[in-house]
């Protein structure tokens, strides 16, 4: 069984769709998360949820909504696309306070046209 | 608030070869360390940790790396590189308190010639 698990894999749209991405992890982990890597390989959080709460938004647009209904998923929904918004975007859980590594999913690569 | 630095950008280096990538860290917290692998179109995959004691940590694949505090450095080793080991090599820190995040370096592509 898939630790953290995502959907779609890849994800093609036009600029001003609106799209989801759907992230599942059965670790039982407390803590779930959002990365973006851009075309450079960098990696940087947008979003981590802990039983089911937001606890760090780091200044993405607002056209971007996590949500967590329960500890096991947390899913991403961006509104009106951008170009910009072109990336790969990871899921990952952890367990707060036991080895706090965190275990990511394949990642879904967005391509905004 | 923490920061990562991946010395090189591209390692490029020849099957059976010893390898070493670079990385440092700032923080105003103690925090716990990590190295990351990313195979091509694939996700993240823990290679080894620090988070007490030993500051020679051994991971997966015949890697390691030292801790050292007074340089604040995490550099990954390997004695001998095979050609599966091509990939990007992340390292990362998360803070001991506070919220929990990774913060990544910008990575280091390893790329084994045979």
């Amino acid at each position: 069984d898939t630790a953290v698990s995502q959907t779609p894999k890849y994800l093609v749209t036009q600029m001003g769709n609106d799209k989801s991405i759907k992230c599942e992890q059965n670790l039982g982990h407390d803590t779930m998360y959002w990365y973006k890597q851009d075309s450079k390989k960098f990696l940087k959080i947008m979003f981590s949820y802990n039983n089911k709460e937001l606890i760090i938004n780091e200044t993405v647009p607002n056209r971007f909504s996590p949500k967590s209904p329960d500890k096991a998923h947390l899913n991403l929904h961006i509104n009106s696309l951008e170009l910009g918004d072109s990336a790969v975007y990871f899921c990952a859980s952890s367990q707060v306070g036991v080895t706090n590594e965190a275990f990511f999913g394949q990642g879904t690569r967005l391509t905004v046209v | 608030a923490q920061s990562v630095t991946q010395l090189d950008s591209q390692v490029p280096v020849f099957e059976e070869a010893p390898v070493e990538l670079r990385c440092n860290y700032s923080s105003s917290v103690s925090v716990y360390l990590f190295w990351y692998v990313q195979y091509p179109n694939q996700g993240l995959q823990l290679l080894l940790k620090y988070l007490s004691g030993s500051t020679l940590v051994k991971g997966i694949n015949g890697f390691e790396a030292e801790f050292n505090k007074s340089q604040t450095s995490f550099h990954l080793r390997k004695p001998s590189v095979h050609i599966s080991d091509t990939a990007e090599y992340f390292c990362a820190v998360n803070g001991k308190q506070g919220a929990q995040k990774l913060v990544f370096g910008q990575g280091t592509r390893l790329t084994i010639n045979p």
